[in-house]
């Protein structure tokens, strides 16, 4: 079935970095725009960044746009999030979402991973 | 940026009864292509959130038919016609008709 797994979460420093991996399986990786969205504990939801299925178009969130970059091996069937600078307010569970082909934005979600800046 | 404005933000709700959340948007979420890139998640306490439904009324696959979407331009409804427990939780509106692409503050429902 359609599956994505993200993992890479954990305790880092403020000022440290960490790369987020989504690995997927179920579908053709390839022919899918992904995004990274995450959700600070207790807050809503917040989009931070697209890639498209080939790579070539990229878009940020203002709150991440030069500290954070996406990423995806479509061979690897896998999509990252190289995160740089972190802030304490980074802190949140950190989600991969999937585009539909055909419906549009975050048709599917993975279970998310827990990303803590704390010195 | 497209700011997202949802109402109520908490939603007590008896069993068996409707409910409605409202979703109102900055700007029209009309695209140049015809379409309103307007959806709704729901989120299960300990869940990832789940897309219910996609440009504005389209439910997706094994989402209940008591889940229904409507709206236009920038005013948007989601109706649940009689509430269940397993219908506990967040719903989030999001566009994706603009960059960035932006949530509501999310709706709490909670059975009284």
């Amino acid at each position: 079935q359609v599956q994505l797994v993200e993992s890479g979460g954990g305790l880092v420093k403020p000022g440290g970095s960490l790369r987020l991996s989504c690995e997927v399986s179920g579908f053709t990786f390839s022919d899918y725009h992904m995004n990274w969205i995450r959700q600070a504990p207790g807050k809503g939801l917040e989009w931070l960044s697209y890639i498209s299925s080939s790579g070539r178009i990229i878009y940020y969130a203002d709150s991440v746009k030069g500290r954070f970059t996406i990423s995806r091996d479509n061979a690897q069937n896998s999509l990252y999030l190289q995160m740089n600078s972190l802030r304490a307010e980074d802190t949140a569970v950190y989600y991969c979402a999937r585009d539909g082909r055909w419906s549009g934005a975050f048709d599917i979600w993975g279970q998310g991973t827990m990303v803590t800046v704390s010195s | 940026d497209v700011v997202m404005t949802q109402s109520p933000l908490s939603l007590p709700v008896t069993l068996g009864q409707p409910a409605s959340i409202s979703c109102r948007s900055s700007q029209s979420l009309v695209h140049s292509d015809g379409n309103t890139y307007l959806n709704w998640f729901q989120q299960r306490p300990g869940q990832s959130p789940r897309r219910l439904i996609y440009q504005i009324s389209n439910r997706d696959s094994g989402v209940p038919d008591r889940f229904s979407g409507s709206g236009s331009g920038t005013d948007f409804t989601l109706k649940i016609s009689r509430v269940e427990a397993e219908d506990v939780g967040v719903y989030y509106c999001m566009q994706g008709t603009h960059w960035p692409r932006t949530f509501g503050q999310g709706t709490k429902v909670e059975i009284k």
